[in-house]
């Protein structure tokens, strides 16, 4: 009954060479976010769909794009990774606004060599 | 913007005993307070969370305070047991997202 699912849960890039992680949704909520997150941090918001309405945030690197084509799926793009990029991606989808629950999708863990 | 503070950065307490967190915030309009709790090598989970509208919620072992006035909130843990060793985060809604506080390592000694 996974609600969130994040593919692929491990993924291997080359320095420099565009890589695209994906998120899908059997929730049908309204909103999904994109985080990253680096050991023993907190998740740090990249960006966020509300609908179809993207908001960046101010500090995400240009680096970073995403696309959401229709209300279950969601890509993020890394167009040159770098080493400093290497993490865990977590997706999350919420039913609306931060008012209410985050369900956050088990991530995808990303190395760079 | 919002900014929410979390406090301590790590906990170690006897198993049986409890645990205290606390979290600060900045924005007086922010209304919905969060509480995940992240498992090594797994993804967040919300654990309680509490709206303005009220003072303090509790589900079980757990329970959240939550003071408006003063701008902050705690999470609080009876009867711990192994099983709550996991980082805990606080947050607080802004808009369409949620802010998250820095984390909490939470250790039970045995």
């Amino acid at each position: 009954d996974a609600m969130v699912i994040q593919n692929p849960r491990y993924q291997v890039t080359q320095f420099g060479k565009p890589v695209t992680l994906s998120c899908s949704q059997t929730l049908n909520h309204n909103v999904m976010y994109w985080y990253q997150q680096k050991s023993s941090q907190a998740p740090k918001l990249l960006f966020h769909y509300y609908d179809k309405d993207f908001n960046n945030e101010a500090d995400t690197p240009d680096n970073f794009q995403s696309r959401r084509p229709n209300t279950s799926f969601c890509f993020l793009d890394i167009r040159s990774p770098g080493l400093g990029d290497a993490a865990m991606y977590l997706c999350a989808t919420s039913r609306a606004s931060g008012r209410y629950e985050q369900y956050f999708g088990p991530g995808t863990r990303l190395t760079v060599t | 913007g919002e900014n929410v503070e979390q406090h301590p950065s790590t906990l170690s307490v006897q198993e049986g005993d409890s645990a205290v967190i606390k979290c600060t915030y900045s924005d007086s309009a922010s209304n919905y307070f969060p509480w995940y709790k992240q498992e090594l090598g797994k993804r967040p989970q919300l654990i309680i969370d509490i709206r303005s509208n009220v003072g303090e919620k509790k589900d079980q072992r757990i329970a959240v305070t939550l003071n408006k006035t003063a701008k902050h909130f705690s999470l609080h843990i009876t009867e711990t047991q192994p099983e709550d060793s996991a980082v805990y985060f606080c947050a607080a809604e802004e808009d369409d997202k949620i802010i998250f506080g820095k984390g909490t390592r939470l250790h039970i000694l045995p």
